[in-house]
Formats: structure tokens, sequence, C-alpha cells
């Protein structure tokens, strides 16, 4: 069984560019995940959806990261324009099912702003 | 808000040794904790979930356990090797979410 699919696995920007990335969940996976990951921290919940649809995006910073899952598979998430403060590793995870379920994780893409 | 703390930050052993590291977090209303494995540059890797009403889960040399009432979990790993070492990263998820919230980590080094 294929894993979580993320790219690109690199990214430098300038600050006030703007950055996507994807993630390919596990197939048939209903939920995925975007988290951050700053250095030296646990990861962050920015966004869920179940299916197609969001279920929680309470700490996804609205006025600059965007995500969507279109047709219920793939995700992208966007930031415009980046700030410094976005220099993170960004994980995407998928879950087959909501509750009691482990969440399989990506390896990541590794963004720097500068 | 719950929070998740994780003790020692880092942690250095000689191989061979069992350790024990160290989770807790403040809201006892979990729905489960689960214990994951980052290695360098890698996503996270699931080693244990343990549901609310369990006590505790094993997997080979790995055993965690759980207790709610006082906010706590501890992996305990037997008999540690050079390739366990990693950053080892304890999660909770609240009743009604899927939301889970993670700790900072614990840095594991097992010397040869």
């Amino acid at each position: 069984e294929a894993g979580v699919a993320q790219s690109p696995r690199y990214k430098i920007i300038e600050k006030r560019q703007s950055v996507a990335f994807w993630c390919n969940p596990i197939s048939g996976h209903a939920t995925l995940y975007w988290y951050q990951q700053i250095l030296g921290q646990g990861p962050k919940l920015l966004i869920q959806f179940q299916n197609n649809g969001v279920v929680d995006d309470s700490q996804l910073p609205k006025d600059r990261f965007s995500a969507e899952r279109l047709k219920g598979v793939d995700s992208t998430l966007k930031i415009q324009p980046a700030k410094l403060e976005d220099s993170a590793v960004y994980l995407c995870a998928s879950s087959p099912h909501p509750y009691q379920e482990t969440q399989y994780f990506g390896p990541g893409t590794r963004l720097l702003v500068l | 808000k719950q929070e998740v703390t994780q003790i020692p930050a880092a942690l250095s052993v000689p191989e061979g040794e069992n350790l024990v590291l160290n989770c807790s977090f403040t809201d006892s209303a979990i729905y489960n904790l689960q214990w994951f494995r980052q290695d360098p540059g890698k996503g996270l890797t699931s080693l244990l979930l343990i549901q609310s009403s369990q006590r505790e889960q094993t997997s080979g040399r790995l055993n965690a356990s759980l207790d709610k009432s006082s906010g706590r979990s501890t992996l305990y790993i037997a008999a540690s090797q050079p390739g366990d070492s990693a950053t080892y990263l304890c999660a909770v998820s609240q009743g009604g979410s899927e939301k889970l919230v993670f700790g900072k980590g614990t840095k594991l080094t097992v010397n040869p």
C-alpha cells in the first residue's frame, strides 16, 4: 500500500511570495489533515477535511493560508503572501475513518522563507 | 485548552538500557493518546494508540501506559538499540474531535 505522498520536499522562497504544497493521501482514506511543524515544536493542526468538506480550520491563518481538497482525494495548501514565521515543515496526514484511528503521515515539505 | 508536555526534552542512553519517556496532558477528557516516532527529515510514524478506556498497549519492545485521571502517559522502551534514536512525540485527541494536540517531543539518542 502506497503511503501519503507530498511534494515538493523542499522549498525556499522570499517573503511576500506565494507557495503551494500538494498532498496525495492513502487511497480510500476519507480524512485528510494538514499540520505545521515549526523547528523544535510538535505539529499543529492547520486544517482537517472529511472527504472534500472542511471539518476544522480553527487554527488556519485564513488571511494568508488557504487549502482545498477537490473530489475528496488530493489536497493543496497555499500560502500567499509568505512571512518569515511561516518557515516550517508542512505535514499531510490521512486516516480511513474519523475517531479511534491512527493518522498516517507523509514525509512533509520543508519551507524556508527568506 | 489542552496542553501536552513531554519530559525530558532530550535523552542520551547507552545501548541495551531500558528507558521511560514521559507525557502529561492538562485536560483528562481525551478520546485517545498516541505515541509517534519522527526520524530526521521524515514524517511521523505511529507507534502505539491507547483508547481512553485502555490502560496500556504493547508492541514488541515498546509499552505505553495511560493514566487518564492523572493526565499522564509513559512510553517504556526495553533493551534500547541505536536504531531507536529518533524524536518521540505524544499526542492526545479530545472527545468529540479528531484533532491531535502534540507535545514538543523527546529526542532520544542511543549510543552504541
